[in-house]
């Protein structure tokens, strides 16, 4: 069974810094696209940051570029999101996703999501 | 940017009503088109990929239709299970939801 568990959401000051993980499960992790998609509360889907299944090409929305940084370890089948100088419009329930890339793409399988809150 | 435009907003249903919910993309996208269902919540869920196959597991009332900038997501006979918050994507060039549509009682 396929499974992706997020962790490291909390509580962080604007300005400062927060790492999220995601520990997959259940398929072979390093032949899959990975990437995060946020939630502000109470608003829609917003898709922040990807990275091909070999981690040699990363992708970024224009509104997390230069601030959030993807990456994987395939030793730890774990997908990571650092978030540097985060903002109050940071704030939203952060989840991790596996995409499909064969001919289209698409993200099939979800977390549960991990909640990031940035206020003083 | 490909921007996503979804109608509408919300929608008022009762159980067994056909509803369609249109998308509709700021430049032509091929069949790039992908739509999720989100429960209260929940994590979004796959509904439907390039914009007319139906994910694995997924019942066949929801169906999809589309390409170029005009895309609809139908669901053919609404269920009880199916009241939630439906979501299209783009991934002609990055990654693009749509607003959303908020299925009601």
């Amino acid at each position: 069974e396929v499974q992706l568990l997020e962790s490291g959401g909390g509580l962080v000051q604007p300005g400062g810094s927060l790492r999220l993980s995601c520990a997959a499960s259940g398929f072979a992790f390093t032949s899959y696209a990975m990437a995060w998609v946020r939630q502000a509360p109470g608003k829609g889907l917003e898709w922040v940051s990807v990275i091909r299944g070999s981690g040699d090409s990363t992708f970024y929305a224009d509104s997390v570029k230069g601030r959030f940084t993807i990456s994987r370890d395939h030793s730890k089948n774990t997908l990571h999101l650092q978030m540097n100088s985060l903002r109050a419009e940071d704030t939203a329930v952060y989840y991790c996703v596996r995409e499909q890339q064969l001919a289209q793409f698409y993200f099939d399988c979800w977390g549960q999501g991990t909640l990031v809150t940035v206020s003083s | 940017d490909v921007q996503m435009t979804q109608s509408p907003s919300s929608l008022s249903a009762s159980v067994g009503d056909r509803v369609t919910i249109t998308c509709r993309a700021s430049q032509r996208i091929s069949n790039y088109v992908n739509w999720y269902q989100q429960k209260p919540g929940k994590a979004p869920q796959l509904l439907i990929y390039a914009a007319s196959n139906l994910h694995s597991g997924v019942p066949s009332r929801f169906s999809g239709s589309g390409s170029g900038t005009d895309f609809t997501l139908t669901i053919s006979s609404l269920q009880p299970e199916d009241f939630a918050t439906y979501y299209c994507q783009q991934t002609y060039s990055s990654r693009t939801f749509g607003q959303g549509t908020k299925v009601e009682i």
